[in-house]
């Protein structure tokens, strides 16, 4: 089974700069998570969707960052413009809801590494 | 939403079985108690989940105590791959499930 597929995986650009990250979950996950990790700390939760629907936005900054799902599967997370605080990785993960998965658990992707200079 | 409180770090060494206590002092009734393991460049990993008493699968084992104001996760007989940061999560999905991690244990197992 294929996992959460990220991309890009790195990305360094100019401050304000637009930039955007893919996230492809994993079949048939209808939950969909972002979230931004700075370094040395854990995984900040931006947005959740159920389905094609924003369930939980109330962490995301909402003046500059924007969120897809169209049709429910892949999505793309927006920045613009970046600012220096939005070096990070952005981390999509997935999950889903029955199906013999534990009841938490998500599959998390590899993330991108955004540098903002 | 519960808070978690985790040890900033500990150190091992390879063979030794390490626990690692979460306190979670204002869990609510229906919330779950889950872990999860990072290595660096890599997202978390899910290592195991439980609501009460005790949990054993093929990697770690997690004890809850009756009140279940904290949790402890063991690993047995690490080794050096086990290095890693560990976050313990409080929720429950039914609530509105808001995944909070806090800043984990680094765990460094030495040889």
């Amino acid at each position: 089974e294929a996992g959460v597929v990220q991309s890009p995986r790195y990305k360094i650009i100019e401050k304000k700069q637009p930039v955007a990250f893919w996230c492809n979950p994993i079949s048939g996950h209808n939950t969909l998570y972002w979230y931004r990790q700075n370094l040395g700390q854990g995984p900040e939760l931006l947005i959740r969707y159920e389905n094609e629907e924003a369930v939980d936005d109330s962490q995301l900054p909402k003046d500059r960052f924007s969120a897809e799902r169209l049709k429910g599967v892949d999505s793309t997370l927006k920045i613009q413009p970046a600012e220096l605080g939005d070096s990070a990785v952005y981390l999509c993960a997935s999950r889903a809801v029955g199906g013999g998965s534990s009841y938490n658990e998500q599959f998390f992707g590899p993330g991108t590494r955004l540098t903002v200079l | 939403l519960a808070k978690t409180t985790q040890p900033i770090s500990m150190d091992s060494y390879e063979g030794q079985e390490v626990n690692i206590t979460c306190s979670h002092n204002n869990i609510a009734t229906n919330d779950y108690i889950t872990w999860y393991q990072q290595f660096p460049s890599q997202g978390p990993r899910f290592i195991i989940q439980g609501y009460k008493t005790k949990v054993t699968n093929e990697v770690a084992s997690l004890f809850i105590p009756a009140d279940r104001k904290s949790s402890t996760l063991s690993l047995p007989r690490v080794s050096l791959s086990d290095t890693a940061v560990y976050y313990c999560l409080v929720g429950d999905e039914g609530g509105g499930f808001k995944t909070i991690f806090g800043a984990g244990t680094r765990l460094f197992v030495k040889a």
